[in-house]
């Protein structure tokens, strides 16, 4: 049984930093493109960033560039995002999601239960 | 960043057939494929379609995807009371995104 399990949410200022985690289990990690999508309250869904299987591509929406960066560890089976420079428009739960190919294409089959981030003064 | 454009809500009888549009552009529907998610309130979103048509394993037949040019749509033939729901369309922009179009609220009536 797949299942991606986030941990790393919480309450920060802005300006503050937070480190989502997401370990994976029952498939080939190694194989598979991650993502991170987020839905702020009341809102639709939004892309923030993905990595290709192999950890060569990372790919980032504009406004999360220079702030956010995304990683995998093979060896946990897990998948990162460092989250700089925090602003309140970052505030939403934050889903891991498993992508259908090796890159990121936007297809995915399986999602964390989302981990709930909070930038506020 | 470009969102793909859906309409707010659509709604239907019991047994009825609703469709959801999804418009895009050159860069990510006119070039890549074009996913679909169901997300019931308070839990995380399912994929319903992708590949423009295709059904992952489970998923009722009743929910068809189709893409032509620029636009994809999705359709929910014989509407059941558990498809309400919001629904949202997905696709990959050649500007190195994932673009998600903004959602629709069905109402089962």
């Amino acid at each position: 049984e797949v299942q991606l399990l986030e941990s790393g949410g919480g309450s920060m200022q802005p300006g503050g930093s937070l480190r989502l985690s997401c370990a994976a289990s029952g498939f080939a990690f190694n194989n598979y493109a991650m993502s991170w999508v987020r839905q702020a309250p009341g809102k639709g869904l939004e892309w923030v960033s993905g990595i290709s299987a192999s950890g060569i591509n990372r790919y980032y929406i504009q406004s999360v560039k220079g702030r956010f960066t995304i990683s995998r560890d093979t060896s946990k089976n897990t998948v990162h995002l460092q989250m700089d420079s925090l602003r309140a428009e970052d505030t939403a739960i934050y889903y891991c999601a498993k992508d259908r190919t090796y890159d990121v294409t936007g297809s995915f089959d399986y999602w964390g239960q989302g981990t709930l981030v909070t930038v506020s003064s | 960043q470009s969102m793909l454009t859906q309409p707010p809500s659509a709604s239907g009888t019991p047994g009825q057939r609703v469709t959801i549009s999804c418009s895009g552009s050159g860069f990510n529907i006119g070039s890549n494929t074009v996913n679909w998610y169901q997300q019931l309130p308070g839990t995380a979103p399912k994929l319903l379609i992708y590949s423009n048509d295709q059904r992952p394993s489970g998923v009722p037949d009743r929910f068809s995807g189709s893409k032509s040019g620029t636009s994809a749509s999705l359709a929910i033939s014989g509407l059941q009371p558990e498809d309400e729901s919001e629904y949202f369309c997905a696709a990959w922009d050649d500007r190195l995104n994932v673009v998600f179009g903004g959602g629709t609220k069905v109402t089962v009536l």
